[in-house]
């Protein structure tokens, strides 16, 4: 069963404006990875962000950047000054070793970015 | 430097039939993966494999197959097809724990069984 959880379906977000996806996991894993992948319509999956467990400060990757509170178990994605090739959908996944470093994914939010 | 690697990009099949999809790497990573993508459902894990002659299952393994008899390869097989397999199928690759823990992942195939 998948213990990743991304509330909303779908967003939209006008350009240069900031968006936040939100994204809650549950594993009882200590050392875990976790990940924001995009994908546009080719279907190509493009890593965006990640972020070690053990790190406590959060990982920032230009326009993209996240807000980790491990207590909470909660993941989410900000997008500043999107763009409209930020449309896409996005998946948080996380990774622990137990299922050999395999990704566990939400089902993902749609972004719809509009001029 | 080819990444990952999957082959067929696109296919149909019809009911009963069996095929492979083909995943290959060039990058030495131990770990490989492969996962389907279903409307609304996001990605799930099928089987993966920690390094070649090791394998295990995933979420969703009934129906398919997997072998790892090398570091580079790692198939899919579809024993008997159904159409509940109609689905886009992605292989993914990378390393283990440490500073590379970025999984690459192929263009994914699209299936469809009649």
């Amino acid at each position: 069963a998948q213990t990743v959880t991304q509330s909303q379906p779908e967003m939209s977000v006008q350009e240069a404006e900031t968006v936040t996806l939100s994204c809650t996991y549950d594993t009882s894993e200590s050392d875990y990875y976790l990940f924001w992948y995009k994908q546009p319509p080719s279907r190509q999956m493009i890593l965006v962000i990640r972020q070690e467990a053990y790190k406590q400060q959060n990982a920032t990757e230009n326009r993209f950047s996240v807000n980790f509170q491990k207590a909470a178990k909660s993941f989410s994605l900000k997008i500043s000054d999107s763009q409209l090739g930020d449309a896409a959908m996005y998946f948080c996944a996380y990774r622990v070793f137990h299922s050999g470093y395999a990704l566990n994914f939400g089902k993902g939010t749609s972004l719809l970015v509009t001029p | 430097n080819a990444g990952v690697t999957q082959t067929p990009k696109f296919q149909v099949l019809k009911t009963g039939q069996s095929m492979t999809l083909q995943c290959a790497q060039d990058m030495n990573h131990e770990y490989m993966s492969w996962y389907r993508q279903d409307p609304g459902m996001g990605l799930r894990l099928i089987h993966y494999s920690v390094g070649a002659g090791i394998t295990d299952q995933g979420e969703v393994p009934n129906g398919y197959n997997v072998s790892r008899s090398t570091t580079e390869d790692f198939p899919l097989r579809l024993l008997s097809a159904a159409p509940s397999q109609t689905s886009v199928y992605f292989c993914a690759s990378s390393y283990g724990a440490g500073m590379n823990t970025e999984a690459f992942f192929g263009q994914g195939t699209r299936l469809t069984v009649v």
